[in-house]
């Protein structure tokens, strides 16, 4: 089975603090996600990677950077985190080696709050 | 661009009861059209997916979902709904390549006895 971690569950923050969210996969996966979701708004794309140090802007990527310097691994990094980044960030991957319709694995979620 | 829209914020069905979940997308080609749940608390899960052939698609605990062309729909379907059940749902719609899916916003269900 395809295992996408995050390397938290939960995580409490100060303002102005750089933040780091980690995301691993064991699949050999060259496509890697990071979205936030919020009551009422549903999934929203920050930043998404087809491949190593590659990196495409997604729908909402203000406040937010990404670093992909190996291919299981893709970081959210959050330069200085404001209240409004408060949410809960998930984590996807997948590979177009999956087949036509390839689905995205999800982690179990960061929820990231910021006081 | 893709789209898709789940009209229904939040449906309550009692234990036992039939389930429909409403899903609209919209896409100029044939689309890949997916449907997830999220546990509370947890990460999503696929249940389906549909991309060709049979337009009824059979998931996951039990879930179906019915591919309508014509209306640009994918409906999910239980006959059977379980307490466990309970959960957030989101409909998804991908297009060839390694482009992100768009999810729409999803659908809160709470099972009563």
């Amino acid at each position: 089975d395809v295992k996408v971690t995050q390397s938290s569950r939960y995580l409490v923050k100060r303002t102005g603090e750089k933040v780091f969210l980690e995301c691993v996969q064991d699949m050999d996966h060259e496509n890697m996600f990071w979205y936030r979701q919020d009551p009422g708004l549903g999934l929203r794309l920050i930043y998404f990677s087809y491949d190593v140090k590659m990196k495409e802007k997604g729908d909402i990527p203000e406040g937010y950077s990404v670093s992909r310097e190996k291919k299981e691994r893709f970081s959210l990094i959050l330069e200085s985190a404001s209240t409004n980044q408060t949410s809960m960030y998930l984590c996807a991957s997948s590979s177009t080696r999956q087949g036509p319709a390839y689905e995205q694995y999800f982690g179990p979620g960061t929820r990231l709050t910021v006081t | 661009a893709q789209s898709v829209t789940q009209p229904d914020i939040h449906i309550t069905v009692s234990e036992g009861a039939s389930l429909e979940l409403r899903c609209n997308y919209s896409y100029g080609a044939t689309p890949y059209l997916f449907w997830y749940v999220q546990s509370p608390g947890q990460g999503l899960q696929l249940l389906l997916k549909y991309f060709s052939g049979d337009t009824l698609v059979q998931g996951i605990k039990g879930f179906e979902a019915e591919f309508k062309r014509s209306q640009s729909s994918f409906n999910l379907r239980k006959p059977s709904v379980h307490w466990s059940d309970a959960a957030e749902y989101f409909c998804a719609v991908g297009a060839s390549g390694n482009t992100p899916l768009v999810f729409g916003k999803g659908t809160r269900l709470s099972v009563i006895a």
